[in-house]
């Protein structure tokens, strides 16, 4: 079974600092990889989805990369703001391309 | 519009109860999904719809019955739920991008089962 971690589980940063996050998974026969935003009892937002041929994407702040061989993904978020402040999901497709596996979640707190 | 809605957005219901969460897609997406996610949990596949019948069923208790009236609807049917099943309820449904998919997600439902 595909497992997904999600490294570091929790993390406090000034604003204004650039900052990074970590996404691992075991099988790297893999669809696709998204990284979602979740904020306290609400939905999933999707922030950037890359696909298994592709090595990054950018959205604003955000850019995502995929480096498939080694099962690694990272969110580059630049210039952190307050308003960043919200739980991270990384998650893969398996090979079925009908479902998601979800890492367990950065909590990221931007304190002004 | 790539919106996905979700109703009620909060329910309460005893053990006994029967009640429905509803999900709602216009985008012409042909599947369609529900996760169950408890606090600070990532979320938990539970049934996965394509093309309105039911493909993956990731052991479910009977307790949740999913029906898909058409390519745009979702329900959830509860009945007898246990303290248990708290959690929030997420909907969501996909679409190909090139060579893949990309899920977009709606707001949730909030269930309490007292």
């Amino acid at each position: 079974k595909q497992e997904v971690t999600q490294i570091p589980a929790a993390l406090s940063v000034p604003e204004g600092e650039n900052l990074v996050l970590n996404c691992s998974f075991t099988d790297s026969a893999i669809y696709n990889l998204q990284w979602f935003r979740q904020d306290p009892g609400k939905g999933l937002t999707s922030l950037l989805l890359i696909q298994s041929s592709q090595r990054e994407q950018t959205s604003g702040r955000l850019n995502a990369s995929l480096d498939k061989s080694s099962g690694r993904s990272t969110l580059y978020i630049a210039a952190s703001q307050p308003g960043d402040s919200a739980t991270y999901l990384c998650a893969v497709w398996i090979d079925s391309g009908y479902a998601l596996n979800f890492g367990k979640g950065t909590s990221l707190l931007v304190t002004p | 519009d790539t919106e996905v809605t979700q109703t009620p957005k909060h329910l309460v219901m005893g053990m006994t109860n029967k009640k429905s969460l509803k999900c709602e897609q216009h985008m012409g997406h042909r599947a369609m999904y529900w996760y169950k996610q408890k606090a600070k949990k990532p979320p938990e596949l539970m049934f996965v719809y394509s093309y309105e019948k039911l493909s993956i069923n990731e052991s479910v208790p009977s307790r949740f019955s999913p029906e898909c009236p058409n390519s745009s609807l979702l329900n959830l049917h509860l009945h007898a739920l246990q303290p248990e099943d708290s959690a929030l309820y997420l909907c969501a449904s996909s679409e190909k991008v090139g060579e893949t998919y990309e899920q977009y997600f709606g707001p949730g439902t909030r269930l309490t089962v007292t």
